[in-house]
């Protein structure tokens, strides 16, 4: 199969760390991307893994992924109400590389 | 600036309404795409087009057609809208159809409401 999934909702509190899981089901080497999808606008590129990596860290952003388990999680650091959008995890084929499937968007809600 | 431009961000028709929702980019893109994005279902792909010319079926193509006649454009077009067509629409373009680190970039989204 080609699923990605993600849960569909995650409830932080601000300054804490918030942690987005997503799973992927293909083994085949991939770009696994994370995009953040604000209100009203499209998607932005936050960040993307080599599926050769284990680890990648961007300011408050670390991208950690297991190939073992097909797991990829988007870890947020001291999160903040900015943070607050749909994050959609994404995945790339080596021998497809013009299909990109993307898991449904987890929402991400920052309480005070 | 570097963008992708979808017009309109919203439309409201009815069914068997013939509409075009257009897509522009200016970056020389090779690679554009139409996705659809509904509640719970994330986006799925429309069409995609590799280059001038050349058109290929994403995951959920039934209902609509494109063109790619310049490189920069890739218009989206409804010959006969119905109302499971209602739904958030995305045009994104990258650099390359081809190259693995070739990001999407999206528009800001076309809404559109078939009653």
């Amino acid at each position: 199969g080609e699923d990605v999934e993600q849960s569909l909702f995650l409830s932080v509190r601000e300054g804490d760390s918030s942690v987005i899981n997503c799973t992927y089901t293909d083994s085949s080497s991939t770009y696994l991307y994370w995009y953040k999808q604000e209100p009203g606008a499209g998607l932005q590129l936050l960040t993307y893994i080599f599926s050769n990596m284990d680890m990648k860290q961007d300011q408050r952003l670390t991208v950690l992924l297991n190939k073992k388990d097909k797991h990829l999680s988007l870890r947020i650091a001291d999160t903040q109400t900015g943070d607050s959008a749909i994050y959609f995890c994404a995945e790339r084929k080596v021998n497809s590389a013009s299909k990109i499937i993307f898991g449904s968007g987890t929402r991400l809600s920052i309480r005070p | 600036e570097a963008q992708v431009t979808q017009n309109p961000r919203y439309l409201i028709t009815v069914t068997g309404k013939k509409l075009t929702v257009t897509c522009s980019q200016n970056m020389n893109h090779e690679y554009m795409s139409w996705y659809r994005q509904d509640p719970g279902l994330g986006l799925r792909q429309i069409y995609y087009s590799m280059n001038v010319e050349v058109t290929d079926k994403g995951d959920v193509p039934e209902g609509y057609k494109v063109s790619r006649k310049e490189k920069r454009n890739f218009p989206l077009i409804l010959e006969s809208p119905s109302p499971n067509q209602t739904s958030l629409y995305f045009c994104a373009s990258s650099l390359s159809g081809t190259e693995r680190n070739s990001p999407l970039h999206f528009g800001n989204g076309t809404r559109l409401t078939v009653t």
